[in-house]
This record gives C-alpha cells, sequence and structure tokens, in this order.
C-alpha cells in the first residue's frame, strides 16, 4: 500500500511558522489534504487539493506541494493550534485507497 | 450545518458484532458518499469503507472485506456499519465521514462524525 512519511512532532513559539511535511512517492501527482485532530475530537480538514482551504479554516493555514513533498504552513501560530495533523491521499491503485500520513504532533511553547 | 451524529459507545466481548449509526443532516444525503474509517489509540486514523446513499454501492478496504457491513435509510439519512468476529485489535474510535461520489473529483473527508468508542474486552 502506498506510504506517506510525516515527522513525528513540530515544536513552535506562539507567533512563529511551523511548517509539517509530507513525502510519498509520485505524491506529486496526487491531490492532498490535511487533518487538524486535537485530543479527544475528531479530525476536521484544513487542507484540500494541495492548498485549498475550507471556508471556516483561517488563512494562517497553507498547503504547497513540490516534488516528492507537501507542506502544511502554520503562520502566526496560536495556543489554540496545538494538535496532531495527518496528510493523506487517494490512491486508486493501492489498498486501502484512502491513505493517511503517519501524523505530526505540534507543539506550541 | 452539515453534520454527523453517531450512535454512542459500545463494549462488547471478543467474537462478537458491533453496530454502528451515523445520522446525516444540513445536506442532500443522497449526495455524497459516508465513508467509516477508525482510530485505534495513538494510531493514525484508517479508512474502512463507503456506501453511495443514492445507489447503495459499497466499496472496502481488504482489511475489513467480509467482516464488514454498511447499509443505508435514506428516508432515515442514516448509514450503518457493522462489523463482525471482533478482536482486541478493534478497540479504536470508529468515525463515519462525508466523502465524494466522484473519488477522483473529491477524496477528501468533509466532515467527520464526533466518532463512536468500540472497546472490545472479555
Amino acid at each position: 500500500s502506498y506510504v506517506l512519511t510525516q515527522p513525528p512532532s513540530v515544536s513552535v513559539a506562539p507567533g512563529q511558522t511551523a511548517k509539517i511535511t509530507c513525502g510519498g512517492n509520485n505524491i506529486g501527482s496526487k491531490s492532498v489534504h490535511w487533518y487538524q485532530q486535537k485530543p479527544g475530537q475528531a479530525p476536521v480538514l484544513v487542507v484540500f487539493d494541495d492548498s485549498d482551504r475550507p471556508s471556516a479554516i483561517p488563512e494562517r493555514f497553507s498547503g504547497s506541494k513540490s516534488g516528492n513533498t507537501a507542506t502544511l504552513t502554520l503562520s502566526r501560530v496560536e495556543a489554540g493550534d496545538e494538535a496532531d495533523y495527518y496528510c493523506q491521499v487517494w490512491d486508486r491503485s493501492s489498498d486501502p485507497s484512502y491513505v493517511f500520513g503517519t501524523g505530526t504532533k505540534v507543539t506550541v511553547l | 450545518q452539515v453534520q454527523l451524529v453517531q450512535s454512542g459507545a459500545e463494549m462488547k466481548k471478543p467474537g462478537a458484532s458491533v453496530n454502528v449509526s451515523c445520522k446525516a443532516s444540513g445536506y442532500a444525503f443522497n449526495t455524497y458518499n459516508i465513508n467509516w474509517l477508525r482510530q485505534a489509540p495513538g494510531q493514525r486514523p484508517e479508512w474502512m469503507g463507503w456506501i453511495n446513499p443514492n445507489s447503495g454501492d459499497t466499496k472496502f478496504s481488504q482489511t475489513f472485506q467480509g467482516r464488514i457491513t454498511v447499509t443505508r435509510d435514506t428516508s432515515a439519512n442514516t448509514a450503518y456499519m457493522e462489523l463482525t468476529r471482533l478482536t482486541s485489535d478493534d478497540t479504536a474510535v470508529y468515525y463515519c465521514a462525508r466523502g465524494g461520489i466522484v473519488e477522483l473529483a473529491v477524496n477528501w473527508f468533509d466532515p467527520w462524525g464526533h466518532g463512536t468508542l468500540v472497546i472490545v474486552s472479555s
């Protein structure tokens, strides 16, 4: 099955910028989506199709992709951004066809 | 607003089955797939399968093939997931989530239900 790799943890001071990477073979050909999950809560979609944002998500959340790596950038980080973040792709030739990354814990210092 | 409301927590013994329901509101139920995912403690989410509420068509991960059944009641805007032959490895929070009917176009999950904790223990 398809594999998506994320760093286990990222630490960032309030007001600074955090970047979370997601690597996968030929990820450039796939649409990458990102979810935020706070403890005890369901995941929430924060970026879809590499760089689009649902209407309720602040502009501080942005997505990009280059080569074999997708990146979620959290600008002007706030304490409320502390959460687990997962990338996800759909790969029709894989089973399961919906694949999640290993997850990154963002800690706000 | 779009909302998915799931049934309550369950405790099951090994070998038993569990049924989880997911009631949708705030949108046309027939126009989006309902996906089922689960998340074991400390793990990433894992996709289990989906149902097209309009046609009743289903698709499942091979991991769950033969153990999972997903149905829907369009009159109640509700989808149901049954998982059989439970083991302790099935202990997890089970989520339903709205996804696209045309996977090539919409292959993300939004929103998710609040989750249903299923504990399998003797």
